[in-house]
């Protein structure tokens, strides 16, 4: 049973909307949440990170946290066409090792 | 500060021969983990190390594949008699602690 869930996807939005990419995970001892992304051909990079219940805002990048539902998403306002990657979400478990989702691929249409 | 280094960027053997992946840590890091990834697939963790220490290696193929943190110079991922299937993208990341993980770019194993 994987423990952390993520649609692959592709996510087409077009672009200037808002992208909404969703994470759900299993362990409830998770205290830790990641937002990473990648572009074809190249390493993850850390863009948010969150612990809290709750919104945390960085430039146009919006993170969710909601620990009693078990997901966490992002959100990307005025999505702009170099926010085209696979996004990957990552929660540190109860044994403090990060489990990663297998991301989700988001395309934004000029 | 350096980001997390990896060398080299591209690799190239043939089969049976011996592929060694080296990687340095941001400075102030003590954890080193590694990934492979194959084209249009997700990360796959291979290994935690802290410095001298191996402390989860249950991503790691039983044979062939070894991983060490040395005390002193980089976190080395050997892959020994490699084969076709070995072709990938292998990643390091590094830590501070046993969370937040920064990647560097990764080493691209191309075995003929």
């Amino acid at each position: 049973q994987k423990e952390v869930e993520q649609n692959s996807g592709p996510l087409s939005v077009p672009e200037g909307a808002i992208a909404s990419l969703n994470c759900t995970y299993s362990d409830r001892g998770s205290q830790s949440f990641f937002w990473y992304r990648q572009y074809s051909g190249k390493s993850p990079e850390l863009i948010m990170f969150i612990y809290s219940n709750g919104d945390k805002e960085d430039g146009r990048f919006t993170a969710q946290l909601n620990k009693a539902s078990q997901y966490v998403s992002l959100l990307i306002r005025d999505s702009q066409p170099s926010d085209s990657a696979t996004y990957l979400c990552a929660v540190n478990n109860s044994n403090y090792q990060l489990i990663w989702g297998a991301g989700t691929k988001l395309i934004i249409k000029p | 500060n350096a980001g997390v280094m990896q060398n080299p960027r591209h690799l190239v053997r043939r089969r049976g021969q011996e592929a060694r992946l080296r990687c340095s840590p941001m400075k102030g890091h003590s954890h080193v983990y590694w990934y492979r990834q194959l084209p249009e697939e997700g990360l796959k963790f291979m290994v935690y190390l802290q410095k001298e220490n191996i402390i989860d290696e249950s991503g790691m193929p039983k044979e062939r594949f070894s991983a060490e943190f040395p005390k002193e110079g980089p976190s080395i991922l050997r892959i020994q008699q490699v084969v076709r299937g070995d072709s990938a993208a292998y990643f390091c990341a590094s830590s501070p602690r046993h969370d937040t993980q920064y990647f560097g770019p990764g080493t691209r194993l191309t075995v003929l």
